[in-house]
């Protein structure tokens, strides 16, 4: 089953603007994912938050994790037409060895 | 170096045929996860294999098999096909059992 659900699902932005996408789960986790999915090809993993983690950074990249809400953000600063592509979160929840993936969000930079 | 390679690219099956895609794993990984990912949803846990056995299995039906080589490469065998089953087929490669790792671009099965 797919635990992470990523709100909002579609966002369109202007090049420029900042893009900001959120997921909840709902039970406890050893630690969340984001990956980028480029027209429906290979996943691309970006950046990995432990459980005891509140935020990170990487680049353009910052993602936020709230354990007592079990939800994370990710926001991408500055967007680039490249950044245009599907955006999952999966997360490795504690005692079920394996990804779970949302539903995934559809992010359009406009140039 | 190259990543995680699949096999075939494409391919289209008729309803009750059996199909087998392959995965060769990114260089010095030795465990293969693989995923479903149907259109317009998120990857869904088919199996993961590790030294040669399948080691976690997610909700699918037994028609969903597997196999891995000596060599770390992998094969998913899919039984009496469905439409259902029509979807894009991931592959993902990891050093020992980590359930992320370096994804291929896929297989997408077309199920007519």
């Amino acid at each position: 089953s797919q635990q992470g659900e990523e709100d909002p699902q579609a966002l369109s932005i202007q090049e420029g603007e900042n893009a900001t996408m959120n997921c909840s789960y709902k039970t406890s986790i050893n630690n969340l994912q984001w990956y980028r999915q480029n027209s429906g090809r290979g996943l691309v993993h970006l950046i990995l938050i432990r459980s005891n983690e509140r935020e990170k950074h990487s680049g353009r990249l910052r993602v936020t994790l709230d354990t007592s809400k079990k939800s994370s953000s990710l926001l991408i600063t500055a967007s680039r037409a490249a950044d245009t592509a599907s955006y999952f979160c999966a997360t490795d929840a504690e005692g079920n060895n394996r990804l779970a993936f949302g539903k995934g969000n559809q992010v359009v930079v406009i140039p | 170096d190259a990543g995680v390679t699949q096999s075939p690219t494409h391919l289209i099956k008729t309803r009750g045929q059996q199909v087998t895609l392959r995965c060769s794993p990114k260089s010095g990984h030795d465990t293969v996860s693989w995923y479903q990912q149907a259109l317009g949803q998120g990857p869904q846990f088919i199996f993961q294999y590790y030294e040669e056995e399948e080691r976690q299995r997610g909700n699918f039906p037994d028609r969903f098999s597997g196999h891995q080589f000596p060599n770390y490469s992998s094969e998913l065998n899919v039984n009496a096909l469905l439409l259902g089953d029509s979807a894009l087929y991931l592959c993902a490669s990891s050093v020992g059992r980590y359930y992320g790792g370096t994804f291929g671009s896929g297989t997408r099965l077309t199920v007519v």
